[in-house]
């Protein structure tokens, strides 16, 4: 099975900042790859897909990129709905997720 | 709207078999694929397996010998089963419709795996 390695596991910024989450896939997956957010008590709900588009109604200072095996999530002026956990996730094969980053404000 | 909600059990015995269902409305099974994905407490997320829309499934390997999904395209119902459940089984249990990603998924049902 691909697996998904995700960094950091944790981060702590401040509003408007800006944030990086990694995600390294053991093989290639060829920009099939998605990023979630999830809240506390919530379900999961999709950012980004296909590494870089939008997914409807996310707001524009969310974006992907990446190829091959390296991906990322990029956090432009960080919001306070913004602090919570982020998973990214291959959709070519055994649909894997990574070990999640929780972010926290500083 | 696409809907989906899991029920089931909230307590199931070591060594018993877990069942849950997952009715979705706004969508049909027949041209849709649901997954079934699960968190333990304070942990990150686990695809468990996946039924198609043409009805063939595909499982995790770490626990494809305990799992089966089934359906009822008529009653618009995706079923779980889980057999010989631990304690690490303990999780929110979510059910999503699935593309190559998870777009709609269930409110989820905590199971807790406990004598």
């Amino acid at each position: 099975d691909i697996q998904m390695t995700q960094s950091p596991a944790s981060l702590s910024a401040s509003l408007g900042e800006t944030v990086t989450i990694e995600c390294l896939a053991s093989e290639d997956i060829y920009d099939i790859l998605a990023w979630y957010q999830q809240k506390p008590g919530k379900s999961p709900q999709l950012l980004i897909y296909d590494a870089s588009s939008l997914h409807t109604g996310v707001p524009s200072r969310f974006s992907g990129s990446g190829s091959g095996t390296q991906y990322s999530l990029k956090i432009n002026s960080l919001q306070p709905e913004d602090f919570a956990s982020y998973y990214c996730q291959n959709g070519l094969s055994a649909l894997t997720f990574g070990s999640g980053t929780k972010l926290e404000i500083k | 709207q696409v809907q989906l909600k899991e029920s089931g059990p909230g307590l199931v015995q070591p060594s018993q078999t877990l069942s849950l269902t997952c009715t979705v409305s706004g969508l049909s099974l027949t041209s849709n694929s649901v997954s079934w994905i699960r968190q333990p407490p304070g942990k990150g997320l686990e695809w468990m397996g996946v039924i198609w829309s043409n009805g063939g499934t595909d499982y995790n390997s770490a626990i494809k010998s305990r799992l089966s999904i089934s359906r009822d395209t008529s009653k618009s119902q995706v079923f779980l089963k889980m057999n010989s459940l631990q304690t690490e089984d303990t999780a929110m249990y979510f059910c999503a419709r699935n593309s190559y990603y998870f777009d709609y998924w269930g409110q989820g049902v905590m199971v807790t795996v406990s004598s």
